[in-house]
């Protein structure tokens, strides 16, 4: 009964590939997020979509490309890789209900070698 | 622009002993705060959160926080702290993105240890 899941916890793979991270939310939310975590721990919000509409682009590279098939999905796609792409994603839900709140999933850890 | 400041980087507690990890926002009306745990190889998990109201909140395992305007404050607290509470913690604050959209901005983390 995982409420936030992320496929794959773990990825590693080599500069110039192109890689995808999905995510799913089983909670009813409308609201979808990604969040990088940096080898600092440091937590930035990356796009966040509802009712698979984007609303929140934070100014990432355009290698970036989130998409979301249905509200209980919103997967990221990255196309060459960089070294600086390694860090940890986050997918969070938010109930249109309460102001903020979010859930998050367990994370992808992506390894650019 | 909101920001929320952590400035322990690393804490470190004797298990039993009470702990208080600091956590200071900028923001300029009523604030939304959480504090967020993240156990190693794990996800955020919500620990607490105050909108409005009372100023003392509590929260899951035993946390709880209390908000001060004067101070821009929203510090965490545990009377007695188990070892199981070695991990990371997050404060943050709702604020507006660009397009006007809910998001969360987060502290830097403060790295809790706890030594037996």
């Amino acid at each position: 009964d995982t409420a936030v899941s992320q496929t794959p916890k773990y990825l590693v793979t080599q500069m110039g590939n192109d890689k995808s991270i999905k995510c799913e939310q089983n909670l009813g939310h409308d609201t979808m997020y990604w969040y990088k975590q940096d080898s600092k721990k440091f937590l930035k919000i990356m796009f966040s979509y509802n009712n698979k509409e984007l609303i929140i682009n934070e100014t990432v590279p355009n290698r970036f490309s989130p998409k979301s098939p249905d509200k209980a999905h919103l997967n990221l796609h990255i196309n060459s890789l960089e070294l600086g792409d390694s860090a940890v994603y986050f997918c969070a839900s938010r109930p249109g209900t309460v102001a903020y709140e979010q859930y998050f999933g367990p994370g992808t850890r992506l390894t650019v070698t | 622009a909101q920001s929320v400041t952590q400035p322990d980087i690393h804490i470190t507690v004797s298990e039993g002993a009470s702990l208080e990890l600091r956590c200071n926002y900028s923001y300029g009306a009523t604030p939304y705060l959480f504090w967020y745990v993240q156990s190693p190889g794990q996800g955020l998990q919500l620990l607490l959160k105050y909108f409005s109201g009372d100023t003392l909140v509590q929260g899951i395992k035993g946390f709880e926080a209390e908000f001060k305007r004067s101070q821009s404050s929203f510090n965490l607290r545990k009377p007695s702290v188990h070892w199981s509470d070695a991990a990371e913690y997050f404060c943050a604050v709702g604020a507006l993105s660009g397009t006007g959209f809910q998001k969360l901005v987060f502290g830097t983390g403060t790295r809790l240890l706890v030594s037996p």
